[in-house]
């Protein structure tokens, strides 16, 4: 089956720009999660969304970040006036929810603002 | 508060076995591993629950022990294909789900 899939692969931006990332989990995941990621560092937690909710968006770095899951499927990141510390690989990940469940990671989508 | 990793990296030849640590300050309910491979997503391997549980999955295994708040990843025999960037992501009670990561650890396993 389809695993996860994230939009555009890559983005270059400028800074103060707006950009929009998108993820589409698995089908009949329920959770879906969004990390950051920098060079030689691990996956940085973001938000976590459970059905159309966020449940938890306790590692948005600041306002200027936010996310949506309308129809409890597709996920949107936003970025509004990009800065050049945004740069990083934006990865997406769902899983069905609840504890100890695996998460399935999308190929991420690099964001550099130059 | 991010796990820590131990080493950061290591070499090996083919079929040598190694050890990559995780450990946690806080009190933790799962540990989940991860290999990552350069500009891939990073790969699932396996899930360990509090209770001491140790899980294998063909030449890796791993180990959870919930008092000490430590895992350990063990690659028996290693191949060329284990060459990657391992991570430990740790779920804690009331965290709500999310994984935090440690910093990696570089595995390069030479022919």
């Amino acid at each position: 089956g389809a695993g996860v899939s994230q939009t555009p692969s890559n983005k270059v931006t400028e800074k103060g720009k707006y950009v929009e990332l998108r993820c589409d989990p698995i089908s009949g995941h329920t959770a879906l999660y969004w990390y950051r990621q920098s060079l030689g560092q691990g996956p940085e937690f973001l938000i976590y969304f459970q059905g159309t909710g966020a449940a938890d968006d306790s590692g948005l770095p600041n306002d200027r970040f936010f996310a949506v899951r309308p129809e409890g499927s597709v996920s949107t990141l936003k970025i509004q006036r990009t800065e050049r510390g945004d740069s990083a690989v934006y990865l997406c990940a769902s899983s069905l929810g609840g504890l100890a469940h695996e998460q399935f990671f999308g190929p991420g989508t690099r964001l550099t603002v130059l | 508060q991010q796990p820590v990793q131990s080493p950061q990296a290591v070499i090996l030849r083919e079929g040598e076995d190694a050890v990559i640590n995780c450990s946690s300050s806080k009190a933790l309910y799962s540990v989940h591993w991860y290999r990552q491979k350069h500009g891939e997503a990073p790969v699932f391997l396996m899930i360990l629950l509090k209770g001491g549980e140790q899980k294998g999955h063909d030449k890796i295994s791993a180990s959870f022990n919930e008092k000490k708040q430590q895992s350990s990843l063990y690659l028996t025999a290693s191949q060329l294909s284990y060459s990657g960037t391992y991570f430990c992501g740790t779920e804690a009670p009331g965290s709500a789900r999310q994984l935090t990561f440690g910093s990696g650890t570089q595995l390069t396993v030479l022919p």
